[in-house]
């Protein structure tokens, strides 16, 4: 089993360029999340998908938009990057709410 | 703010001794969890303490509850260098919609 898998792991954008973070999980999970961690801050939610089908709004979702694709997958979207998006992304799964989440190993993301 | 806050920030003992870490947090929990990140790496779960219980073991580690004080503690015994990492303290709060919420975190460094 690989887990949680992240593409890209590296990503370097310019001001107001658009990406897709991937996240795929091949638990069996019903539940999916996307973090961001910033130094100083610990790890912030953006977005959350308690199970397929749902997403709602975490603690700093402005600037991004995500999709369950599946029971899966689970992308984040940038549609207009900002300095301030420059972090590092991670993406978890739990197999019940509120249940130990498993990360996978993150995605750099530098917007110059 | 409802995450859990770590103390010390910073915590750096020699190899075989053993390394207490605290957590506190300030409303009703439905359970805590303790995760591990190295360096460059996505987050390990490592224990899940729920609000009814006051102890948990796993292998090296024990964590302790006290919900009357609102604090929770991570022993590391005997410890190794491989035990360097920053620790997290995380919290899901009693309430349906409640999402777990990450403490800044613990730098542990133990010297060979």
């Amino acid at each position: 089993n690989a887990g949680v898998t992240q593409t890209p792991k590296f990503q370097v954008l310019k001001t107001g360029q658009s990406m897709t973070l991937q996240c795929a999980q091949d638990m069996n999970h019903n539940s999916m999340y996307w973090y961001r961690q910033d130094p100083g801050m610990g790890l912030r939610l953006i977005y959350y998908s308690a199970s397929e089908g749902t997403t709602d709004k975490g603690e700093v979702p402005n600037g991004y938009n995500v999709s369950r694709l599946n029971k899966r997958e689970f992308s984040l979207r940038l549609e207009s990057a900002a300095p301030s998006q420059t972090s590092v992304y991670f993406c978890a799964s739990s197999e019940e709410w509120r249940g130990p989440q498993f990360f996978g190993p993150g995605t750099r993301l530098t917007v110059l | 703010s409802q995450q859990g806050e770590e103390d010390p920030q910073a915590l750096s003992i020699q190899e075989g001794e053993n390394a207490t870490m605290n957590c506190s947090y300030k409303t009703s929990i439905n359970n805590l969890q303790w995760y591990r990140q190295n360096s460059g790496r996505g987050l390990v779960h490592l224990i899940l303490i729920r609000s009814n219980e006051r102890e948990k073991h796993s292998g090296r580690l024990r964590v302790t509850l006290d919900t009357s004080k609102k604090s929770s503690s991570l022993l590391i015994t005997a410890s190794r260098a491989a035990d360097t990492a920053s620790y997290f303290c995380a919290t899901t709060f009693t309430g349906a919609n409640s999402k777990l919420t990450f403490g800044k975190g613990i730098t542990l460094s133990v010297r060979p």
